[in-house]
């Protein structure tokens, strides 16, 4: 079975930093590149961020919201993904999914996906 | 930035069809993929490459794509549908490359 477990959010000031972790397993982690997406309370689905597998020496990239605050990272050894979020705003509250790539191409879907975790940025 | 744009709300009653569309420019030279999310759940892949449905997904779920419009359809109508569907695509010359659209309620009478 196929489990994406999100943990480490919570509450934290403006301009506090949080790491989020999504481990995994059920697949081929160190195979799969891996997303987080974001939703604010009522709203959409906005892309986070990726980091790519070990095929595409773990490329980074990020969405224009948090490039520069935000970095992902990952420990295959861990079946681990992690966002770390710096300089946080009150804009950036929002559960927090973690989502793989189902495959290597750029517009591949995301298959599975971890069932959130809750970060609220407030003083 | 790449916008996909999609009807706030669908409404439908039982056995009836429902079809929510995606618009965003040249979309259908784009693949679309299409998330169902139920309230309090994460959201759940029900149909990718503008037409595939991964295992598990009823047949009930289709899709097409092509000019500036993509739709997802869902024939037969069940209560268990009533959710927000969201499409999806990856445009490289996006300042977020992986875009979702902007999500659409389906209620189901």
């Amino acid at each position: 079975e196929v489990q994406l477990v999100e943990s480490g959010g919570g509450l934290v000031q403006p301009g506090g930093s949080l790491k989020l972790s999504c481990a995994v397993s059920g697949f081929t982690f160190s195979g799969s590149a891996m997303h987080w997406v974001r939703q604010a309370s009522g709203k959409g689905l906005e892309w986070v961020g990726r980091i790519g597998s070990t095929a595409d020496t773990y490329a980074t990239a990020y969405g224009a919201s948090v490039k520069g605050r935000f970095t992902i990272s990952r420990d295959d050894s861990k079946n681990t993904a992690y966002l770390q979020m710096n300089s946080l705003k009150t804009e950036d509250t929002a559960v927090y999914y973690c989502t793989r790539h189902r495959c290597a191409g750029a517009v591949c879907p995301f298959d599975y996906w971890g069932q959130g975790t809750l970060v609220t940025v407030s003083s | 930035s790449y916008v996909l744009t999609q009807p706030p709300s669908v409404s439908v009653a039982p056995g009836k069809t429902a079809r929510i569309t995606c618009g965003g420019n040249y979309i259908g030279s784009k693949t679309v993929h299409w998330y169902q999310q139920k309230p309090g759940q994460a959201p759940v892949l029900v149909l990718y490459y503008d037409t595939d449905r991964p295992s598990g997904i009823p047949e009930r779920f289709s899709g097409s794509n092509s000019g500036n419009t993509a739709t997802l359809t869902i024939s037969w109508v069940e209560a268990g549908d009533e959710a927000d569907y969201y499409c999806q695509v990856w445009d490289s010359r996006s300042d977020h490359p992986w875009v979702f659209g902007t999500g659409t309620k389906v209620t189901v009478l």
